[in-house]
Order: C-alpha cells, then sequence, then structure tokens
C-alpha cells in the first residue's frame, strides 16, 4: 500500500507565476489535510479537505490560495501570483476516516516550494 | 493564541545521554489527542506516538518513553541513551474535539546528537 505521494517535490517559481502542489492520499483514505512549514518553524494547518467538499480553511490565507479535492484525482493546492514570503515546505496528509475518531494522519513527503 | 508550547528551542547531547523535550499544550476540551513527530534532516514527518487524554498512562517504546501528566497540561518526552540517528526536530502536536482532525503543531526543538 503506498503511501502519501505528493509532486513535485521541489518546485521553484519566480514571482507572480503559479504554483501547484499535488496530493494522492493513500489508497481508501478520503480525508486530506494540508500544513505549511516556514522555514525554521512548526506546521501550520491550512485547510482540511473531503472529495469534493472543502471542510475547514480556517488557516488559508484569503488571497492567492485555494485547494480542491476532486471526485477523482489528487488534490490540488494551487498558489497564484507567488510572492518569495510563499517559500516553505507544504506537506499533505490523508486520514481514512471521519476525522472526528481522530484517525492518525499519514503525512507525505512535502513539496519544497521556493519562490525566486 | 499559541495551544502547544516547546519552550526549548534546541538541545545539544553528546551520545548516549539522555533527552528530555518539554510539550505543554493548551484545551478546554475533555477529549483530544496529543502527538509526537520526528523530522530528520531529510524533511519528512516521521509519526512516533499518539495519546488520547483519557489514558495518562505512561509509554515506554525502545528508548523512547513519554510522560503524560493532565494536572500540568505536559506530554514530555524522553530519548534514552541517545544515538547520532536522534538527531531531528521533534514537534507535538494536539488535535481537539471540535477541530475536524487537525494537527496544530508546537515550534519545534532541534536535538542535535554528537559522537
Amino acid at each position: 500500500n503506498a503511501g502519501v505521494m505528493q509532486n513535485p517535490r521541489h518546485l521553484v517559481r519566480r514571482r507572480g507565476q503559479e504554483a501547484r502542489l499535488r496530493c494522492s492520499p493513500m489508497k481508501g483514505h478520503s480525508h486530506v489535510y494540508w500544513y505549511r512549514q516556514l522555514p525554521e518553524e512548526g506546521l501550520k494547518f491550512m485547510v482540511y479537505l473531503q472529495k469534493e467538499n472543502i471542510i475547514d480553511e480556517s488557516g488559508m490565507p484569503k488571497e492567492r490560495f485555494s485547494a480542491e479535492f476532486p471526485k477523482e484525482g489528487p488534490s490540488i493546492l494551487r498558489i497564484q501570483q507567488v510572492v518569495r514570503g510563499d517559500s516553505a515546505a507544504y506537506f499533505c496528509a490523508s486520514s481514512p476516516l471521519a476525522s472526528g475518531i481522530f484517525d492518525e494522519q499519514f503525512f507525505g513527503p512535502g513539496t519544497r516550494l521556493t519562490v525566486l | 493564541a499559541q495551544k502547544v508550547t516547546q519552550a526549548q528551542t534546541e538541545i545539544s547531547v553528546v551520545e548516549k545521554e539522555d533527552v528530555t523535550l518539554d510539550c505543554v499544550y493548551e484545551t478546554r476540551d475533555t477529549t483530544y489527542y496529543l502527538f509526537w513527530y520526528k523530522q530528520p534532516p531529510s524533511g519528512e514527518l516521521v509519526f512516533l506516538i499518539r495519546r488520547n487524554s483519557f489514558d495518562e498512562q505512561n509509554e515506554i517504546s525502545g528508548r523512547y518513553s513519554w510522560n503524560f501528566q493532565k494536572s500540568t497540561s505536559s506530554f514530555n518526552f524522553t530519548i534514552t541513551a541517545s544515538q547520532v540517528v536522534d538527531s531531528a526536530v521533534y514537534f507535538c502536536a494536539l488535535s481537539e474535539a471540535d477541530s475536524w482532525g487537525k494537527l496544530q503543531f508546537g515550534a519545534g526543538t532541534q536535538v542535535v546528537v554528537t559522537p
């Protein structure tokens, strides 16, 4: 059973470009979380999605950031018009069941975004 | 407001020494989970332990042990007889009952083990 997959592992963008980060959850998992780790900091929650639904986006910046988890395919975190402050590691985690029963979240290897 | 506090930014030890990492959390929920993750230099997150709020029994797993005390809202982690491979950043995290399972991480403690 493959783990959580994220691609690309490293992404370089120039200011103003768009960044698309992909996350394929573990097989059978229908719940996806995105976290951001700024340099020298801990991870911060961004968004929680179930298939085709955004459940909690309280950690998402109000502008330029969006996330989706379509019925088919990976979850996508999209950052429009990137700025240098977006440079960070973005981690995706998946869990199998409703979060209310505190299932363990399985983390992907992360995508390191560098904005030049 | 920060709900998980890891006051130690960095701890340096010599191999075979014990090291204890502090974690203090804050929550009003009676049902919650606490976690420890390890992030080695390669960058991935490695799950170490999950503990629910109703289980205060301390746990030992090999060289790792955890001390959960609700009275002081602490969930401390000890590495016994440290090894160079233990060098990493260690994160404590909290998941509350009404938070859809999202994890709230502390700032992390960098552990440096030298030979």
